[in-house]
């Protein structure tokens, strides 16, 4: 457990609606990242952050946007739902203590959303 | 690109027999790899990880992994499996330097028989 919470935990929303998932950490993480989850797909990387405004794309960023005001917390944005967006999203915290030993991505719980 | 292909998208085993998860992966510069396990409805919990030195990997719950070069492979071994290993596992590459922005393999479901 790596402090992270993510909300809300389950969403289900209709087609055309913003949507904002948040992912909360306690551990004052330098990195933080969004993927979404689906079946034969594995996860893959929306956005990331690396710092408080700090943010860039990943593999499959079209029609989400993320934001990062303050250290803690991490934005997930649907700007206008889709039934395509339907999935199980994850953040995750990249945790560097004390040199490459320790670099590692731990996950939140999940947000299952579902777009009807 | 970089990417990961775990070949065996669903594995059944008897509770006692040896396990092998296969892992192959296509990075250009010096990777992380990573094995995840997702038990169901759960987020993801690490099992280990390789970034550099001895290339036979110890992990949680009794797992180890091997890290061959020449072959680009990262298989999850496990000598005794457990009703309790049950889950979807999937592997990860990152890049040591920069954003260590991971690529995930599809997952493999293990089903356990008693």
């Amino acid at each position: 457990d790596a402090g992270i919470t993510q909300s809300p935990r389950h969403k289900v929303t209709e087609t055309g609606t913003p949507v904002t998932l948040r992912c909360h950490q306690t551990e004052n993480h330098r990195y933080m990242y969004w993927y979404r989850q689906d079946p034969g797909h594995g996860l893959r990387l929306i956005h990331y952050s690396y710092g408080v405004k700090d943010t860039d794309k990943g593999e499959v960023s079209d029609g989400y946007s993320v934001s990062r005001s303050k250290t803690e917390d991490f934005l997930l944005t649907l700007e206008s739902a889709t039934s395509s967006q339907t999935s199980v999203y994850f953040c995750a915290i990249r945790s560097v203590l004390s040199g490459k030993s320790t670099d590692t991505q731990y996950f939140g719980p999940g947000t299952r959303l579902t777009v009807l | 690109a970089q990417s990961v292909t775990q070949p065996d998208i669903h594995i059944t085993v008897s509770e006692g027999a040896s396990l092998e998860l296969r892992c192959n992966y296509s990075y250009g510069a010096t990777p992380y790899l990573f094995w995840y396990v997702q038990s169901p409805g759960q987020g993801l919990q690490l099992l280990l990880k390789y970034f550099s030195g001895d290339t036979l990997v110890q992990g949680i719950k009794g797992f180890e992994a091997e890290f061959k070069r020449s072959q680009s492979s990262f298989n999850l071994r496990k000598p005794s499996v457990h009703w309790s290993d049950a889950a979807e596992y999937f592997c990860a590459v990152g890049s040591i330097q920069g954003a260590q922005k991971l690529v995930f393999g599809q997952g493999t479901r293990l089903t356990i028989n008693p």
